[in-house]
């Protein structure tokens, strides 16, 4: 069966310095891969999306950045934070390239920047 | 960027009682509706993907409805428990590898 791993599941980090969230699916090959972002007050708003190895597309600009370095990890990144990052993050998987494919959600990071 | 529209925001609902919330979206380019339901300190679970206008989806005591033409899906809960106490949420999906653009949710509370 298909699992997804996130971490960490919290982080409180300073104004200004570095982010690495990590998520990882295992039990499915080339998933599409994403990551979303729940602000407080906000809906879910979708960040980043994969469709494969090195294929990044972004839905919004912003501080952040991620990568696919292999099939099942994808990455979310920021050089430096800023205080509108922080938020509830998620990552999920859906079948590529299946059109009508439900989400499947990782366990999420709570990140405060203060 | 797709408008998406919840409502009510939040409901509070007696034990036992039956309730029904709102997804409003664009009409145009829809492929599909997604119900997700989000409970405190768990991540987001599908409940239902929905194409076709008309569809109606059942699973246990939880159905949901789909008119395409005007953009609206209804969620219904009979005899709500208090484990249905949940974030609804509702995203349509216009095609594409580009995922979902989800709403801001319902929140509801079931008090016992």
């Amino acid at each position: 069966s298909q699992t997804i791993h996130q971490w960490p599941a919290t982080l409180v980090q300073p104004v200004g310095s570095p982010l690495s969230l990590e998520c990882t699916v295992e039990g499915t090959s080339n998933p599409n891969l994403y990551w979303y972002r729940q602000a407080a007050g906000r809906g879910l708003q979708l960040l980043f999306y994969s469709v494969g190895i090195g294929q990044i597309s972004s839905e919004v600009p912003q501080n952040l950045s991620a990568s696919r370095p292999q099939d099942r990890q994808f990455i979310l990144s920021s050089k430096k934070l800023l205080l509108s990052d922080s938020g509830f993050y998620l990552c999920a998987w859906s079948v590529h390239q299946v059109s009508n494919e439900k989400l499947f959600f990782g366990s999420g990071t709570q990140l405060s920047v203060l | 960027i797709l408008n998406v529209e919840q409502s009510p925001q939040s409901l509070h609902v007696q034990e036992g009682d039956s309730t029904n919330f709102t997804c409003s979206f664009p009409s145009s380019n829809f492929y599909a509706l997604h119900w997700y339901r989000w409970e405190t300190a768990k991540s987001p679970e599908a409940l239902f993907v929905m194409t076709l206008n008309g569809d109606e989806k059942k699973k246990g005591r939880i159905s949901a409805t789909l008119n395409t033409k005007e953009g609206y899906s209804y969620l219904y809960i009979k005899g709500s428990q208090p484990e249905d106490s949940a974030t609804y949420l509702c995203a349509p999906w216009r095609g594409g590898a580009d995922g979902l653009t989800f709403g801001k949710g319902t929140h509801l509370i079931i008090q016992p």
